[in-house]
């Protein structure tokens, strides 16, 4: 019941906007984002709840449609630092506490 | 403030030898986690626990076991290691589980010959 993130990579150049998205089968409580640079751990970016949800910091904000079971992460302006894959983890109304996360988005930023 | 430490940081196995990966943390978390990640894949849930005394199982927990005696340690261990539990594997810990971030380790890169 792993999450399906899309792209599975992108390539931009510094100041170009991006879209990741993030869409699961079963009916999510939750929507986290993290981004994992190359070889370290990944490092939390931001939490959506249910219920339309928006949120923000910088230039990278997220949304989170309870209806459609998605969650989109928008990168605007990109910078150099923004360059890590980029992971949602996603969970549901069980009892059990067990966040999965989708397979990653490699995203890369060039001058 | 160390956050979540884990230990090794690399280890080589021998097939059908074992071993455990340790991990601690300081911040007095309630939900601790392990996860492993193949090359450019993303994370697989082994075990998860909700606090001392309470441990359940994730997406691929074959192969593994795991015990939570205190709040502070969520030891990993492999049995009879085999080569498909080459990975790097992640120890994470949240506060309160689905509404509060999760603080990762910086991992343990096992290879298992």
């Amino acid at each position: 019941q792993q999450p399906v993130q899309s792209p599975q990579a992108v390539i931009l150049r510094e100041g170009e906007d991006a879209v990741i998205n993030c869409s699961s089968s079963k009916a999510l409580y939750s929507v986290h984002w993290y981004r994992q640079k190359h070889g370290e751990a990944p490092v939390f970016l931001m939490i959506l709840l249910k219920g339309g949800e928006q949120k923000g910091h910088d230039k990278i904000s997220a949304s989170f449609n309870e209806k459609k079971q998605q969650s989109s992460l928008y990168l605007t302006a990109s910078q150099l630092s923004y360059s890590g894959t980029y992971f949602c983890g996603t969970e549901g109304f069980n009892m059990g506490n067990d966040m999965r996360f989708g397979a990653g988005t490699r995203l890369t930023v060039k001058p | 403030n160390a956050g979540v430490t884990q230990t090794p940081k690399f280890r080589i196995l021998k097939i059908g030898q074992s071993m455990t990966l340790q991990c601690t943390q300081d911040m007095n978390h309630n939900y601790m986690y392990w996860y492993r990640q193949d090359p450019g894949m993303g994370l697989k849930l082994i075990y998860y626990s909700v606090g001392a005394g309470i441990t359940d199982k994730g997406e691929v927990p074959n192969g593994y076991n795991v015990s939570r005696s205190t709040t502070e340690d969520f030891p990993l261990r492999l049995e009879l290691a085999a080569p498909s539990q080459t990975s790097v594997y992640f120890c994470a810990s949240s506060l309160n589980g689905r509404v509060t971030e999760a603080f990762f380790g910086q991992g343990t890169r096992l290879t298992v010959v």
